[in-house]
């Protein structure tokens, strides 16, 4: 069966600083990727997915870029952390084939000072 | 672009009482897709729809594809209090990653 895991669970950042966000996911080969952010009002925005190694689409331009360093990692980085980057970062894979249907994981807590 | 209307936002209810809540676009979408979500956890895929008129349970869970391809329903039968957090549907319009959530609908249940 798959897994999928994000690290850190919590991260509190002062602003300007750096951030990375760690994805991997288990069980599986070739999976698209994606990155989402949930802020307080509940609703769930696409940030970035990827289809493969190397491979992003970027769907809101903002402070945030991400990368695909191996088949089954993606990280989310910044390189100066604004406030308004605060939030709940969400991580999913699909199969390549089924994009339709995407899996979460357990997400990062993001709270910038 | 796509959005989705959910609702209720929010519902509080009784233990053993069934649940109804909806999703409408303004646009058609090629799947739905119902989440379960709770505190401080990634969201839970609970029921997958792919073709207008599709009429899926997965327990006390039974979701349908609206046949005008802009609606999604979720009902839960005999809410018990573990079914207690935000409910998301999704809808995906066909273009490769993208998924549409609406806002979510919280649910509370009372024991």
């Amino acid at each position: 069966s798959q897994t999928i895991h994000q690290w850190p669970a919590t991260l509190v950042q002062p602003v300007g600083s750096p951030l990375s966000l760690e994805c991997t996911v288990e069980g599986t080969s070739n999976p698209n990727l994606y990155w989402y952010r949930q802020a307080a009002g509940r609703g769930l925005q696409l940030l970035f997915y990827s289809v493969g190694i190397g491979q992003i689409s970027s769907e809101v331009p903002q402070n945030l870029s991400a990368s695909r360093p191996q088949d089954r990692q993606f990280i989310l980085s910044s390189k100066k952390l604004l406030l308004s980057d605060s939030g709940f970062y969400l991580c999913a894979w699909s199969f390549r084939d089924r994009v339709r249907e995407q899996f979460f994981g357990p997400g990062t807590r993001l709270t910038v000072l | 672009g796509q959005q989705l209307n959910q609702s209720p936002q929010s519902m509080f209810i009784q233990e053993g009482e069934d649940v109804s809540m909806n999703c409408t676009s303004s646009s058609i979408f090629n799947t739905w897709l119902w989440y379960k979500q709770e505190p401080g956890e990634g969201p839970v895929l609970l029921i997958a729809l792919y073709k207008a008129g599709e009429l899926t349970s997965n327990g006390r869970l039974t979701a349908q594809f609206g046949i005008t391809r802009k609606d999604s329903f979720l009902n839960i039968s005999a809410s018990i209090p573990s079914d207690v957090g935000i409910y998301f549907c999704a809808g995906h319009g066909g273009s490769q990653g993208n998924l549409i959530f609406g806002k979510g609908t919280k649910l509370s249940v009372k024991p």
